[in-house]
């Protein structure tokens, strides 16, 4: 089991530009998590998906920010303009079904934006 | 999701036990208590959880009052590796709602 994948590890990118983050979840899983981490606000939750259905998106920031996952193995997570407060570490996180199983995350995308 | 308190730092010994509290006094019946820890620069990880009975896994023991209003998370025996910041988490179990919020944690630093 490889666990949750995120590619890239990192970015670094000029303001303006459009960024997209990957994340393949665990295979079974039937629900994606997407999170960001910032000093100041801590780990706030963006998005989330059951079967491949966003079922929460009210944490995404704003109209810049927009998140697919078009199959069960695959989600991204789009800037698009991104801006230097977009500045973070970003997490996806999967979890199996049943109600009490715990997340597994993905080791993160540092995104800097420029 | 139910609000919970946990004190900001704390240190231990290495090879001592760790006893994290944390105060959810507001919990409902169907909510459980998670834990999780975010070692630098790593994504969290997930230590166990439990909804009334104390539970016990490789990594911790976890302890709930019977008034189910505060826990303790236990590293039996703290190593260096510890060194993490703990989220203690409360959610609802049941329904579609998977969302875990996270606070501020319990920066934990265990010394040699």
């Amino acid at each position: 089991d490889a666990g949750v994948i995120q590619s890239p590890r990192h970015e670094v990118t000029e303001m303006g530009q459009e960024v997209t983050l990957r994340c393949k979840p665990i295979s079974g899983h039937n629900s994606l998590f997407w999170y960001r981490q910032t000093m100041m606000r801590g780990l706030e939750l963006l998005i989330y998906f059951n079967n491949n259905v966003p079922i929460d998106d009210s944490g995404m920031p704003e109209d810049r920010f927009s998140a697919k996952m078009p199959n069960a193995s695959f989600s991204t997570l789009k800037i698009q303009p991104s801006e230097p407060r977009d500045s973070a570490v970003y997490f996806c996180a999967s979890i199996p079904p049943g109600v009490t199983s715990g997340y597994t995350f993905g080791s993160g995308t540092r995104l800097t934006v420029v | 999701d139910a609000k919970t308190t946990q004190p900001p730092s704390m240190d231990c010994a290495e090879g001592r036990a760790a006893n994290l509290p944390c105060n959810h006094s507001t919990i409902s019946g169907n909510e459980y208590v998670y834990w999780y820890r975010q070692i630098h620069s790593q994504g969290p990880q997930y230590i166990i959880h439990g909804l009334k009975n104390n539970e016990t896994n490789e990594m911790a023991s976890l302890i709930i009052t019977e008034d189910r209003k505060s826990s303790t998370l236990i590293l039996p025996h703290a190593t260096l590796r510890d060194t993490a910041v703990y989220y203690c988490i409360v959610r609802v179990a049941g329904g579609n709602d998977y969302k875990l919020s996270f606070g501020a944690g319990t920066t934990v630093t265990v010394r040699a």
